[in-house]
């Protein structure tokens, strides 16, 4: 089975400075697709970035990037020019390729950001 | 375009009683999914259906039942109610196997 861990339950980071947050997974697959997703206290599920697992280039969306090593089976989020907006509970996924969906989500890391 | 649009958003249950989650999305989505959302936890799987007429069970299935009649609902059900399902149930639908999910805003369900 698939697993997917999220080693910083918790992680602060000035306003304007910038913040990784780390993702492991695990998987026997070689096609798949990462997700990380952000959850403000709102609740609402809103999606920040997608790597798919056969593309070699970073996924990027405007101050966000993943450091994707497939060989490593990591995928961490940067957060670049943080803003407050950015607080929240980040959610990293995996979903296999192709599957009958199904998505595996990490414990989560609550990111705050100070200003 | 509502999107994905779960009701209620918060409801207090007395264990034993029954009730249902409604979800439905106008995105003409095959797939849909439930999820619970526990304090530590992540999101876990409960049931996911791959179009109408179509469902199977995640990784946490028991005390909830799902069906799909139309491409647009995909309603859970919780039988008997227990303090253990106690939780933030989400709902989340995709085009495709290799589209993102879009979630609704979540269900605040609670169990005394």
């Amino acid at each position: 089975a698939q697993t997917v861990t999220q080693s910083q339950p918790e992680m602060s980071v000035q306003e304007a400075e910038t913040v990784t947050l780390s993702c492991t997974y695990d998987t026997s697959e070689s096609d798949y697709y990462l997700f990380w997703y952000k959850q403000p206290p709102s609740r609402q599920m809103i999606l920040v970035i997608r790597q798919e697992a056969y593309k070699q280039q970073n996924a990027t969306e405007n101050r966000f990037s993943v450091n994707f090593q497939k060989a490593a089976k990591s995928f961490s989020l940067k957060i670049s020019d943080s803003q407050l907006g950015d607080a929240a509970m980040y959610f990293c996924a995996y979903r296999p390729f192709g599957s009958n969906y199904k998505l595996t989500f990490g414990k989560g890391t609550l990111l705050t950001v100070n200003p | 375009n509502a999107g994905v649009t779960q009701t209620p958003k918060f409801q207090v249950l007395k264990t034993g009683q029954s009730m249902t989650l409604q979800c439905a999305q106008d995105m003409n989505h095959e797939y849909m999914s439930w999820y619970r959302q526990d304090p530590g936890m992540g999101l876990r799987l409960i049931h996911y259906s791959v179009g109408a007429g179509i469902t199977d069970q995640g990784e946490v299935p028991n005390g909830y039942n799902v069906s799909r009649s139309t491409t647009e609902d995909f309603p859970l059900r919780l039988l008997s109610a227990a303090p253990s399902q106690t939780s933030v149930y989400f709902c989340a639908s995709s085009y495709s196997g290799y589209t993102e999910a879009f979630f609704g805003q979540g269900t605040r369900l609670t169990v005394v």
